[in-house]
């Protein structure tokens, strides 16, 4: 049960150049999210989902793109990477908890540096 | 908006002594979730525990024990004995029912305590 997957562990990008970074679940969860931590910051939410084909914005979604055409899937594209985006960014998956609320899941991690 | 407040920035203690983390929330659903994580050096995200709003009792576990007070929004956690393995950032983080709003999993999480263990 390899739970979710992220991929890369490590970028490293030149200012303008676009990338996706690769999520991935295999337990068949609703919800899917983003999130980028900085130094002092937490986690904020970048962008999530509530299934397949929905998409909606979270705390700081300028810069990124979304989409989610398989539930498995949810990849985070910059479309013109900054300096401002180096971070770390982890991905998680979430389903509905028995108990109310839900229980999330979260990815290793993607170590992003801008130069 | 819901809120998650953790003062203390950093918090270094010699081991074996006990420490608490402080955490505070906001929010004005009456229905809510609280948890704790654990972000070791090696940078992943822990699951430590989960609290509903309406579940007020504490919970211990080993070493690790949570205090929920409503009348005064907290949620802190205590660490006894605490050891070098223990140093780590612990996130504090709220979520709200589903459909409330704040995303799907509806995290939101606090700056973090980072948390040193002296040998």
């Amino acid at each position: 049960n390899a739970g979710v997957t992220q991929t890369p562990k490590f970028q490293v990008l030149k200012t303008g150049q676009s990338m996706t970074l690769q999520c991935a679940q295999d337990m068949n969860h609703e919800y899917m999210s983003w999130y980028r931590q900085d130094p002092g910051m937490g986690l904020r939410l970048i962008h999530y989902s509530v299934g397949a084909g929905i998409t909606d914005q979270g705390e700081v979604p300028n810069g990124y793109n979304v989409s989610r055409s398989t539930t498995e899937d949810f990849p985070l594209r910059l479309l013109s990477a900054a300096p401002s985006q180096t971070s770390v960014y982890f991905c998680a998956s979430s389903y509905p908890s028995t108990q109310g609320g839900t229980e999330a899941f979260f990815g290793q991690g993607t170590r992003l540096t801008v130069v | 908006a819901q809120k998650v407040t953790q003062a203390q920035t950093e918090i270094s203690v010699v081991e074996k002594e006990d420490v608490t983390l402080d955490c505070v929330y906001e929010t004005r659903d009456t229905t809510y979730y609280l948890f704790w994580y654990k972000q070791p050096p090696s940078g992943e995200l822990v699951f430590l525990i989960r609290r509903n709003s309406f579940d007020e009792q504490n919970e211990i576990s080993g070493r690790y024990s949570w205090n929920f007070q409503k009348s005064t929004s907290s949620f802190n956690f205590t660490i006894t004995a605490s050891q070098v393995v223990d140093s780590a950032v612990y996130f504090c983080a709220l979520s709200e029912a589903v459909g409330s709003g704040g995303g799907a999993d509806g995290l939101t999480f606090g700056k973090g305590t980072h948390l040193i263990i002296q040998p």
